[in-house]
């Protein structure tokens, strides 16, 4: 069974400062993992994949993650944070082995970020 | 190109009573699925669809029932509805299983309480 942590429920960053969003993963296999953003009142909003190739991979909003196989971690980062980063965050993974039973992508609980300016 | 539409965004029914959550796309994607939200608890997968006329059962199907007679159109049913269905419902499509290539695209989602 596939499954996603998000360990931290909030994170605080000040608007300038660099952020990480914390996510790790369980897959019997090679993980195909994603970053959403929700904004209030809003559908999630696809931010970035990891399926194959360069361990950084680099997403909307000047939003990057990097894949690190050993720590099974897919960390969501970004160098300067803005007040408008503020939103819930969502990792996601897939075992792309996975063949019938439930498809689709399994979410973490979600951490909210909150930027102060 | 509107995406993927969900309606109603609010609804309030009574224990017992039944409704249909409607999910229309119009990017011609065959994969569909429903999604629950609770606080703190992230997204649980209801129920799934791999093309018209293909639907399977996700992590939370109880209480739950989908059709997909076409490829735009994956409609949620709830048949007696409890005060446990109370959450935020999520419908999202993909291009390809498991949204590999381009992720999904969600609704802006529809909160339903029970009453």
């Amino acid at each position: 069974a596939q499954s996603v942590a998000q360990p931290e429920d909030q994170v605080n960053v000040a608007e300038g400062n660099p952020l990480t969003v914390k996510c790790t993963y369980s897959v019997s296999g090679n993980p195909y993992l994603f970053w959403y953003v929700q904004y209030p009142n809003r559908g999630l909003q696809f931010l970035l994949k990891y399926i194959t190739g360069d361990n950084l991979v680099k997403g909307s909003y000047g939003f990057e993650a990097e894949f690190n196989k050993s720590q099974t971690s897919f960390h969501l980062k970004k160098p300067s944070a803005l007040v408008s980063d503020s939103a819930l965050y969502f990792c996601a993974v897939r075992d792309p082995r996975s063949g019938g039973g439930a498809d689709g992508l399994t979410f973490g609980k979600g951490t909210h970020l909150i930027i102060q300016p | 190109n509107a995406g993927v539409t969900q309606t109603p965004k609010f609804r309030i029914l009574k224990i017992g009573q039944s409704m249909t959550l409607q999910c229309t796309q119009d990017m011609n994607h065959n994969y569909m699925y429903w999604y629950r939200q609770d606080p703190g608890m992230g997204l649980k997968l209801i129920y799934y669809s791999v093309g018209a006329g293909i639907t399977d059962k996700g992590e939370v199907p109880n209480g739950y029932n989908v059709s997909r007679s076409t490829t735009e159109d994956f409609p949620l049913r709830l048949e007696l509805a409890a005060p446990s269905q109370t959450s935020v419902y999520f419908c999202a499509s993909s291009p390809f299983r498991g949204g590999e290539a381009y992720g999904y695209t969600f609704g802006s989602g529809t909160r339903l309480t029970v009453v």
